[in-house]
């Protein structure tokens, strides 16, 4: 990965249950991003933490930051089957006129019905 | 809402040839990223572009070139195609570049497939 890990690699829950991923990081950042990915198609934003900000919430979503740790955690509460997804976070390293997003290797998730 | 575009979707050529992947961001974004995608990896960012200059560049091949044009859609141009190319291929817009905290929104991907 370009910048950090994820854990787990892989989650299967059932429906109902709470699922927790984690992400860590290498550089400093500006903000945090989590990403969902169906199989094969493009990914859609989620939800997005600043450095300053230790704890995000959006509906059934729940992010944590801790730049101490250079880590992250997504909280997906009272997961559906539809939630069944990749999962990745992503950083916005500073570089050139652009923040670029650089992605970690992602959790798959599986929510069993 | 209007979305990323990219086309072709699906792309399949031969080894050593040439292949051009295009991509028209929202409009008045301003900002075009560029990242590849192997099966069960995570995106690569391979280049951005902001305002019609390139602004960053990955992990991009030598053989792999890009440009913004003027209407803001970009090109992704890609010679002497290998297996390892073999990927999705995602192009990104967002609204400023220069603005932080701001969200990437993707397309749905070109699938290209070398044989």
């Amino acid at each position: 990965s370009q910048q950090g890990e994820e854990d787990p690699q892989a989650l299967s829950i059932q429906e109902g249950e709470n699922a927790t991923m984690n992400c860590s990081y290498k550089t400093s950042i500006n903000n945090l991003q989590w990403y969902r990915q169906n199989s094969g198609r493009g990914l859609v934003h989620l939800i997005l933490i600043r450095s300053n900000e230790r704890e995000k919430h959006s509906g059934r979503l729940r992010v944590t930051l801790d730049t101490s740790k250079k880590s992250s955690s997504l909280l997906i509460t009272a997961s559906r089957a539809a939630d069944t997804a990749s999962y990745f976070c992503a950083t916005v390293a500073y570089g050139g006129a652009t923040n670029k997003l650089i992605f970690g290797t992602g959790t798959l998730l599986a929510v069993q019905p | 809402a209007a979305g990323v575009i990219q086309s072709p979707r699906h792309l399949i050529k031969e080894k050593r040839e040439t292949a051009t992947l295009k991509c028209y961001p929202i409009p008045r974004h301003d900002t075009v990223y560029w990242y590849q995608q192997g099966p069960g990896q995570d995106p690569q960012f391979l280049i951005s572009f902001y305002e019609k200059m390139q602004s960053d560049k990955g992990s991009i091949p030598d053989r792999f070139s890009a440009q913004q044009f003027s209407d803001y859609h970009s090109e992704l141009n890609m010679s002497s195609l290998e297996l390892g190319d073999s990927a999705l291929y995602f192009c990104a817009s967002s609204p400023s570049g220069r603005v932080v905290g701001t969200e990437a929104f993707f397309g749905q991907g070109t699938r290209l497939t070398v044989v």
